[in-house]
């Protein structure tokens, strides 16, 4: 079965210095693997998607992400932080399911990612 | 841009009263799902549907039941709200692409968060 862990819970960077969130997934098959992202209050937004094309995928806000099968890894990195950036951020895995009729998100746990200023 | 709907933000329900939950999404999409959504628990899948009126078990269905009568709307119904039904419920809807991909995105609500008192 697929399965996500987030290595942390709670990560707090300052403004303008890099962002990692960990991620390592456990997948029998070549699995795809998403980030969401979401701001207090809100639902969920798609940051970015692995789907066996580029190991390095680029997402929207400066995000990106590095499929390592290897270390069944799938972490999520930034640059430099910015104050917008402070949310709760989800690994996810998609799995197959009910005959392919559709996929199913098998979610982390989450990581809530503080900035100071 | 998909757009995603849920009835309402804030609701406050008393202990045993039967309680619907609200999802509309404007972009055709075959698929829909409920989560809920519980600090340290990430999203746990209650119930999706692949098409009008079908319907299937996620994670956790208990206590729960759904209603597909038009593609764009999916209800979740609590049919005996229980104070252990407190939490933030998350709908998503994803298109369909054939049993060859797994990299469906899913687009979410803003969330209901739900309250039994």
């Amino acid at each position: 079965a697929q399965s996500v862990t987030q290595l942390d819970s709670h990560v707090s960077v300052s403004e303008g210095t890099p962002v990692l969130l960990r991620c390592n997934y456990s997948s029998s098959y070549s699995p795809s693997l998403f980030w969401y992202v979401q701001h207090p209050n809100k639902g969920l937004q798609l940051l970015l998607k692995y789907t066996s094309a580029a190991t390095l995928v680029k997402g929207i806000n400066g995000f990106e992400a590095e499929f390592k099968k290897s270390e069944t890894s799938f972490h999520l990195t930034k640059p430099s932080a910015h104050m917008s950036d402070a949310a709760e951020y989800f690994c996810v895995v998609s799995d197959r399911f009910y005959g392919g009729a559709t996929n199913k998100l098998i979610f982390g746990t989450g990581t809530l990612l503080a900035v100071q200023p | 841009d998909v757009k995603v709907t849920q009835s309402s933000r804030y609701l406050v329900k008393r202990t045993g009263e039967k309680v619907f939950l609200e999802c509309v999404q404007d972009m055709d999409h075959e698929n829909m799902f409920w989560y809920r959504q519980d600090p340290g628990l990430g999203l746990r899948l209650i119930y999706f549907s692949y098409d009008v009126k079908m319907k299937e078990k996620g994670d956790i269905p208990e206590g729960y039941s759904v209603s597909r009568e038009k593609k764009e709307r999916f209800s979740l119904i609590l049919e005996s709200a229980s104070t252990n039904q407190t939490s933030m419920y998350l709908c998503a809807s994803s298109l369909f692409r054939g049993v060859t991909q797994s990299s469906y995105e899913q687009y979410f609500g803003p969330g209901t968060r739900l309250t039994v008192t």
